[in-house]
């Protein structure tokens, strides 16, 4: 268990609805980070928030946004959903906030786009 | 957009054998990571490489950084099923916004 908490596990949805994803970083981590992890594209680094605030933004569409709130957990909202969306979302916290520190990814959430 | 190939994609042994996956990119990184990732799982982090021809050593895993800091490896020695899963590379240098991660080695020990 890394101590990174991400609901639901498994999401269907239908093309051009909207999802928001939950995750709770681990007691006392700042940064949280949201992955895509597809067939097709593999690990793909989406964006980073550090203490509430947008840190590094990766291959996020603009389709796709994401909040960390004051009690440090984070969503991950996407609209108008497409077919090709259909992946595996992790998220993951650190202590610090550079390329290197050590984080901790929870469990993922499947999302299915039917 | 900076690439990290893996080498092989799949891989499949007898327990005992002996592995080595690579990680290659034309682009400089200021350090990388390996992770594995079993099914069901997130990718949890084993090594982080910094400097150019360091070698690392975590019980029968040898971790090296290239000399120029664009390539790794990873050899594992005596493989053993518990050591199934994929396998990830990632590179970075600052921030994350440049963060890319390896295609993948999917590897299989069959006992």
């Amino acid at each position: 268990d890394s101590g990174v908490t991400q609901t639901p596990k498994h999401l269907i949805t239908a093309t051009g609805q909207r999802v928001t994803l939950r995750c709770s970083p681990r007691s006392g981590d700042l940064s949280v980070y949201w992955y895509q992890q597809s067939l097709d594209q593999g690990l793909q680094f989406l964006i980073q928030y550090y203490n509430g605030e947008e840190r590094a933004k990766g291959n996020i569409l603009e389709r796709f946004s994401a909040q960390q709130f004051p009690d440090l957990h984070s969503e991950l909202n996407l609209s108008s959903l497409e077919l090709g969306d259909s992946a595996l979302y992790f998220c993951a916290s650190s202590v610090g906030q550079g390329w290197g520190t050590e984080a901790f990814f929870g469990q993922g959430t499947r999302l299915t786009v039917v | 957009t900076q690439l990290l190939e893996q080498s092989p994609q799949f891989l499949s042994i007898q327990e005992g054998e002996n592995l080595t996956v690579y990680c290659n990119s034309s682009s400089v990184f200021s350090s990388l990571q390996w992770y594995r990732q079993e099914p069901g799982e997130g990718p949890v982090l084993l090594v982080t490489v910094v400097t150019g021809g360091e070698v690392k050593k975590l019980k029968r895993l040898t971790f090296q950084f290239g000399d120029a800091r664009k390539d790794s490896s990873l050899h594992i020695t005596a493989a053993q099923p518990g050591d199934t899963g994929l396998y990830l590379c990632a590179g970075g240098s600052g921030g994350y916004q440049k963060v890319t991660f390896g295609t993948g080695t999917k590897l299989q020990v069959i006992p």
